[in-house]
């Protein structure tokens, strides 16, 4: 089947622009993640759905950075008013219910701020 | 401590060398750790799972040391297809299982040459 389809797969955008970023997972995995990645860094934790709620938003670095998943499946992540410090490739993950931690990368957005 | 340490690398190996890296974490409730693999520009893809004090799989081995905290990956008889980065990745919610929040490493750069 399908993998996880991120879209847009580039964005560059001004700063202080609106952005969203979609994910669609992998279908019936219940768990989403979203991380971001920065050159040269390892990929890092913004927030986990399980289901349509956010179980840990500990990651999103502020405000302007918000995430929904309304109905279990698709997610959008939401950057107000975007910064340059924004720019990295956002990316997603599925993970089937149950304990087998493996994470199905999408292939990522990659965000510029201008 | 960080809640997830790895060499800083780069390792470069000439084709069929051993080579070795660890990975320390700050989570004592953590129960599995992962090693993930990812090539330039691509998304990470799992390479293993350690649940218990290691795992092999053909010509990788991971170890785990729960006293010190730290898990490693051998990689034996290196290809030119080894080649990547290869990320650590610890559950580093309360509950120390992978159901949660995943923190990943920054990475481990390693270049096989002829």
């Amino acid at each position: 089947g399908a993998g996880v389809s991120q879209t847009p797969s580039n964005k560059v955008t001004e700063k202080g622009k609106y952005v969203e970023l979609r994910c669609d997972p992998i279908s019936g995995h219940t768990a989403l993640y979203w991380y971001r990645q920065s050159l040269g860094q390892g990929p890092e934790f913004l927030i986990y759905f399980q289901g349509t709620g956010a179980a840990d938003d500990s990651g999103l670095p502020n405000d302007r950075f918000f995430a929904v998943r309304p109905e279990g499946s698709v997610s959008t992540l939401k950057i107000q008013r975007t910064e340059r410090g924004d720019s990295a490739v956002y990316l997603c993950a599925s993970r089937e219910t149950g304990d087998t931690g493996e994470l199905f990368f999408g292939e990522g957005s990659r965000l510029t701020v201008l | 401590r960080k809640e997830v340490e790895q060499d800083p690398g780069p390792f470069n190996v000439p084709e069929g060398a051993t080579v070795a890296f660890n990975c320390t974490y700050s989570n004592s409730a953590s129960q599995s750790f992962f090693w993930y693999r990812q090539d330039c520009r691509k998304e990470p893809k799992l390479l293993m799972s350690v649940y218990s004090s290691g795992n092999e799989d053909g010509r990788f081995t991971a170890q785990l040391n729960r006293a010190s905290q730290y898990i490693s990956l051998l990689i034996r008889d290196s290809k030119l297809s080894d080649s990547a980065t290869y990320l650590c990745v610890v559950p580093s919610n309360a509950g120390g299982t992978s159901y949660g929040k995943l923190t990943f490493g920054q990475g481990t750069i390693l270049t096989v040459h002829p």
